[in-house]
């Protein structure tokens, strides 16, 4: 079955140290999102790619990184810079640079302590 | 400034009535529609969606009204039944520079279909 793998489901980090989420499509789509969700926030975009070895920073970058090296896989860091970074994590991808028709991924939950 | 905006954070139908979710966007410059549907610690799966060139799209008990002149959309659910209780979120889709499109949500509404 085609679809987007995000992993862990839950994810626990101490204050002031890096993780990296997970997100992987077998779906082919050529562009990948990153989105954070909080409560009555909705849902806010991190960073995107529209093709291998590119991508554009969102509206909520600052403390986040990125990386495309292949067409499946485009993992989020959350860095010791992010100063809020208990939340859910979604990973979505679009078959192009039309970017309706996302699909997304079940998300990751994670929680600095 | 938030282009796409649900100003209803909540909303309560008993089973089998009608469910209205409204939207409102600020952006002229959208020129598709999409509903998506998200259940709690899951991913938001599409529901419907409407291009800017129609003003009415219907599948099955889901039907997507926009009124371009006054920038609104709203998502009609007939018969309402329980399992349809979940967040929902308006987005649009706008050319946004270096031949990308992305998606602009607003914040959702959450749907709550009482038995």
């Amino acid at each position: 079955d085609g679809g987007i793998t995000q992993s862990p489901k839950y994810l626990f980090r101490k204050e002031g140290q890096n993780v990296t989420l997970s997100c992987e499509q077998n779906l082919n789509h050529d562009a990948m999102y990153w989105y954070r969700q909080d409560p009555g926030q909705g849902l806010r975009l991190i960073y995107y790619s529209q093709i291998v070895n590119d991508f554009q920073k969102g509206d909520i970058a600052e403390g986040y990184s990125v990386s495309r090296e292949k067409k499946e896989s485009f993992p989020l860091t959350v860095t010791s810079a992010q100063k809020n970074p208990t939340a859910f994590y979604l990973c979505a991808s679009s078959i192009g640079p039309k970017g309706y028709g996302y699909t997304f991924g079940s998300g990751t939950r994670l929680t600095v302590v | 400034d938030q282009q796409v905006k649900q100003n209803s954070p909540s909303l309560s139908v008993q089973e089998g009535r009608i469910s209205i979710l409204n939207c409102d966007y600020t952006n002229s410059m959208f020129d598709y529609f999409l509903w998506y549907k998200k259940y709690p610690a899951e991913g938001p799966t599409f529901l419907i969606s409407i291009s800017s060139i129609k003003d009415k799209n219907e599948d099955g008990r889901f039907t997507v009204f926009l009124n371009k002149s006054a920038k609104h959309l709203s998502l009609h659910i007939v018969p309402s039944q329980p399992g349809d209780s979940a967040v929902y979120f308006c987005a649009a889709t706008a050319y946004s520079g270096a031949g990308s499109y992305q998606l602009t949500f607003g914040k959702g509404t959450k749907l709550s279909v009482i038995p």
